[in-house]
């Protein structure tokens, strides 16, 4: 099983609003990821999480704040977003090497639009 | 000067056609290298790794160029359902992928 699955499929919310994104896998991998893909661009990495821990931040502003609360799932809290923040979420797992960079298997995302 | 370049097409095609993608990386130290596709408003799918001896899934050929910073990607005998766009990947360490802009194809009756 190659799933990675994401809630909601779809979200809009307003710029006071608190809302969070989902994510889980169950391929046994220890390395998760978020992502932000605007519109005919490729994802933009935001996030990564080794082994439950936060391990790059990729200067993300802090009304992104992220949680990997078990080697499962994932988290991305959202508050006080801006329209500019409109895009397409996705999350990705990957196993973890010594050497080299392994395969990410992505999610189907979460559209998120900002009113 | 990006970390991976490849070129954004679009790359028009009739059916039957043989097509390649090219790509260069500037990090000389990645290991790996990937082919993601992506469909409209959908999640990127892995294609293929990529492996310096080279390596064919059916329709679909990546090569490696280590000495020339250089990836390829053949497509044989479009299909329609090969319309998406084509990721060209490389691995930064850390767990991280680099990604190119991507290169749309479109393949037409």
């Amino acid at each position: 099983d190659t799933e990675v699955t994401q809630t909601p499929k779809h979200l809009v919310m307003g710029m006071t609003n608190k809302k969070s994104l989902k994510c889980e896998q169950h391929m046994g991998h220890r390395a998760m990821y978020w992502y932000k893909q605007k519109a005919k661009k490729p994802p933009e990495l935001m996030f990564v999480y080794s082994y439950e821990k936060l391990s790059i931040n990729e200067s993300v502003p802090s009304r992104f704040s992220p949680e990997c609360p078990n080697s499962s799932l994932l988290n991305l809290h959202l508050h006080a977003l801006q329209p500019e923040d409109s895009a397409l979420y996705l999350c990705a797992s990957s196993p973890i090497r010594t050497s080299g960079t392994d395969t990410q298997y992505f999610g189907p995302g979460t559209r998120l639009t900002v009113l | 000067r990006k970390e991976v370049e490849q070129d954004p097409g679009p790359f028009n095609v009739p059916e039957g056609a043989t097509v390649a993608f090219n790509c260069t990386y500037s990090n000389s130290a990645s290991q790996s290298f990937f082919w993601y596709r992506q469909d409209c408003r959908k999640e990127p799918k892995l294609l293929m790794s990529v492996y310096s001896s080279g390596n064919e899934d059916g329709r679909f050929t990546a090569q490696l160029n280590r000495a020339s910073q250089y990836i390829s990607l053949l497509i044989r005998d479009s299909k329609l359902s090969d319309s998406a766009t084509y990721l060209c990947v490389s691995g930064g360490g850390y767990n991280k992928l680099i990604f190119g802009a991507g290169t749309r194809l479109a393949v037409h009756p």
